[in-house]
């Protein structure tokens, strides 16, 4: 079975703070996702990679970057983290063809920016 | 770019009944739409799913329908349990793009 760790379950960071949140996933997929969650909003894509040291956009980058220097795991980075970042976000891996294949999710970290 | 709605945001029925959750998509292009299930605190899994040359598949308790020519697909719950509160998530994909709908908070009450 597929699992994808994501490092914390919540994180309160400040205002201004350079944040960072970690994803590992242990099924060799070349894919991996970023995604936000918000009430009413359902999941929106902040990034995605589809190889190692490969990222594209997806539709919310504004104010994220992200890293991927190894297959297993995938970072996103908050440069200087803001209140309207305050939301639930979850990574995801999947296999080759990853839009046209299930995604894995894992548990999702709750981050709240004060 | 594809849109998807998803509809009722909400949905309370009683247990036994069944539930219905339909979602309609705007890029023509789009050819799997998988359903996922969250659970209050838990990671979204995903329940069923189809594909375009498909009209309806069937799990246990779970359908999933889809009519590609007025592109909607709904997932149908039938003879519902309390186990079976969650919010569930339609997504509607082509092979560079997939996309959420909002969500749907289903309570099944015992």
């Amino acid at each position: 079975d597929v699992k994808v760790t994501q490092s914390s379950r919540y994180l309160v960071k400040r205002t201004g703070e350079k944040v960072f949140l970690e994803c590992v996933q242990d099924m060799d997929h070349e894919n991996m996702f970023w995604y936000r969650q918000d009430p009413g909003l359902g999941l929106r894509l902040i990034y995605f990679s589809y190889d190692v040291k490969m990222k594209e956009k997806g539709d919310i980058p504004e104010g994220y970057s992200v890293s991927r220097e190894k297959k297993e795991r995938f970072s996103l980075i908050l440069e200087s983290a803001s209140t309207n970042q305050t939301s639930m976000y979850l990574c995801a891996s999947a296999s080759l063809g990853s839009y046209n294949s299930p995604l894995h999710f894992g548990n999702g970290t709750r981050l709240t920016v004060t | 770019g594809e849109n998807v709605e998803q509809h009722p945001s909400t949905l309370s029925v009683q247990e036994g009944d069944s539930a219905v959750i339909k979602c309609t998509y705007s890029d023509s292009a789009s050819n799997y739409f998988p359903w996922y299930k969250q659970e209050l605190g838990k990671r979204p899994q995903l329940i069923i799913d189809i594909r375009s040359n498909v009209g309806e598949k069937k799990d246990q308790r779970i359908a999933v329908t889809l009519n590609k020519t007025a592109k909607h697909f709904s997932l149908h719950i039938t003879e519902t349990q309390p186990e079976d509160s969650a919010v569930y998530f339609c997504a509607a994909s082509r092979s560079d793009d997939m996309r959420f709908g909002a969500g749907t908070r289903l309570t099944v009450k015992p």
